[in-house]
């Protein structure tokens, strides 16, 4: 997980409180993912970055809003916790690598959200 | 809804033993990844393959992709107890890749 941490590692809330959870990385990546993992799912991504102030939409973005407003800062935040967002957080980066454009992910440890 | 769905979800074998794991998925894609993920931890990139590509290995890694049958499958050859862990295939889709989406995941448990 070198050059990408998440802050809180485990946090527990109640409903209706807000959360904010924070993706730091020191390797000036374009690009940063927000995903939730849930079993039987496997990882849904949830809003991504490509540039400072620039983001958009994942298939499970209900509930979720995200800010950069620096390179290494993604910050992903729950305006008002729900129980059905109790659920492990990842965050990844990544850089386009090669001419076509694959993008491969290097991961956090990830962030353990429960929401009471 | 999921791009990728992997097959077997569970799979317990010996030492010693080849495994195989199975990603179909739904899209034209601009490539497919495969992902391992240790219990409580994050994921780590194991190898890429591209849509013009049928074949790559990597060590003890060997990954297939049949773009026709919308297909690929990961093998890990000589399998060792190290290599317990939950694996997932990743695709990218063409005009979109840079929103990688993941399948469910194969549980694999190899016994000394």
């Amino acid at each position: 997980d070198a050059g990408i941490t998440q802050s809180p590692r485990h946090k527990v809330t109640e409903t209706g409180t807000p959360v904010t959870l924070r993706c730091h990385q020191t390797e000036n990546h374009r690009y940063m993912y927000w995903y939730r993992q849930d079993p039987g799912h496997g990882l849904r991504l949830i809003h991504y970055s490509y540039g400072v102030k620039d983001t958009d939409k994942g298939e499970v973005s209900d509930g979720y809003s995200v800010s950069r407003s620096k390179t290494e800062d993604f910050l992903l935040t729950l305006e008002s916790a729900t129980s059905s967002q109790t659920s492990v957080y990842f965050c990844a980066i990544s850089e386009t690598t090669g001419g076509s454009g694959a993008n491969v992910l290097t991961f956090g440890a990830g962030s353990r959200l429960t929401v009471l | 809804s999921q791009q990728g769905e992997e097959d077997p979800q569970a799979l317990s074998i010996q030492e010693g033993e080849n495994a195989t794991m199975n990603c179909s998925y739904k899209t034209s894609i601009n490539n497919l990844q495969w992902y391992r993920q240790n219990s409580g931890r994050g994921l780590v990139h194991l190898i890429l393959i591209r849509s013009n590509e049928r074949e790559k290995h990597s060590g003890r890694l060997r990954v297939t992709l049949d773009t026709s049958k919308k297909s690929s499958s990961l093998l890990i050859t000589a399998s060792r107890a190290a290599d317990t862990a939950s694996y997932f295939c990743a695709t990218a889709p063409s005009g979109g890749y840079n929103k990688l989406i993941f399948g469910a995941g194969t549980r694999l448990a190899v016994h000394p």
